[in-house]
């Protein structure tokens, strides 16, 4: 098993661009979660999804970010416009019902 | 409301010395509770979860409903035991609520 996969590992972008980060889920795992990480706040979960299906957005910073998963088998978190306060670490994570979530490698997002 | 607080953002001990973070939570149900590990620039791993009563790395976590803690010791912490631990606790929805983490640094 792969484990968590995020694309792309490392993202550099101009202020008012449109980011699109990538996730494939562990297969099986019925949950995943967007987790945001900067130095100043550490981790927020930004969404979650249970069998593909938004359950929390309440993370979410504003409307410029938006969540989708189409399937069991991948999820995208879009920002658009970018600005320079959304650089951050950006974890995918999934799990299972009842065990403790796997996180992917992250995208390390930086805006100019 | 929910809560996981680790009141250290920095422990430095000297190799070979016991280890204590700490970690309290607040949580009206009966918690779930896990530590996770996120060593320099890579992904957060899951250290121990306190149903599993286990012993990873050489570390273990008790829980402590009266004192509502779940800290995480070692008694003899090693270099390659330098990282960022963070406590977390799973709520009935099953989300994750993580503490501010805090940065083990082990001195040789």
């Amino acid at each position: 098993d792969a484990g968590v996969i995020q694309s792309p590992r490392h993202e550099v972008t101009e202020m008012g661009q449109e980011v699109t980060l990538r996730c494939k889920p562990i297969s099986g795992h019925n949950s995943l979660f967007w987790y945001r990480q900067t130095m100043m706040r550490g981790l927020e979960l930004l969404i979650y999804f249970n069998n593909n299906v938004p359950i929390d957005d309440s993370g979410m910073p504003e409307d410029r970010f938006s969540a989708k998963m189409p399937n069991a088998s991948f999820s995208t978190l879009k920002i658009q416009p970018s600005e320079p306060r959304d650089s951050a670490v950006y974890f995918c994570a999934s799990s299972p019902q009842d065990y403790g979530y796997t996180f992917g490698s992250g995208t390390r997002l930086t805006v100019v | 409301a929910q809560r996981v607080t680790q009141p250290e953002k920095l422990l430095s001990v000297f190799k070979g010395a016991p280890v204590e973070l700490k970690c309290n939570y607040s949580y009206s149900g009966s918690p779930e509770l896990f530590w996770y590990v996120q060593y320099s620039r890579q992904r957060l791993q899951l250290l121990l979860r306190h149903i599993s009563r286990e012993s990873i790395k050489g570390f273990t976590a008790d829980l402590n409903k009266g004192e509502t803690s779940f800290h995480l010791k070692k008694p003899f912490a090693q270099e390659e035991d330098s990282a960022m631990y963070y406590c977390a606790l799973r709520d009935s929805s099953y989300k994750l609520i993580f503490g501010s983490g805090t940065r083990l640094l082990v001195r040789p």
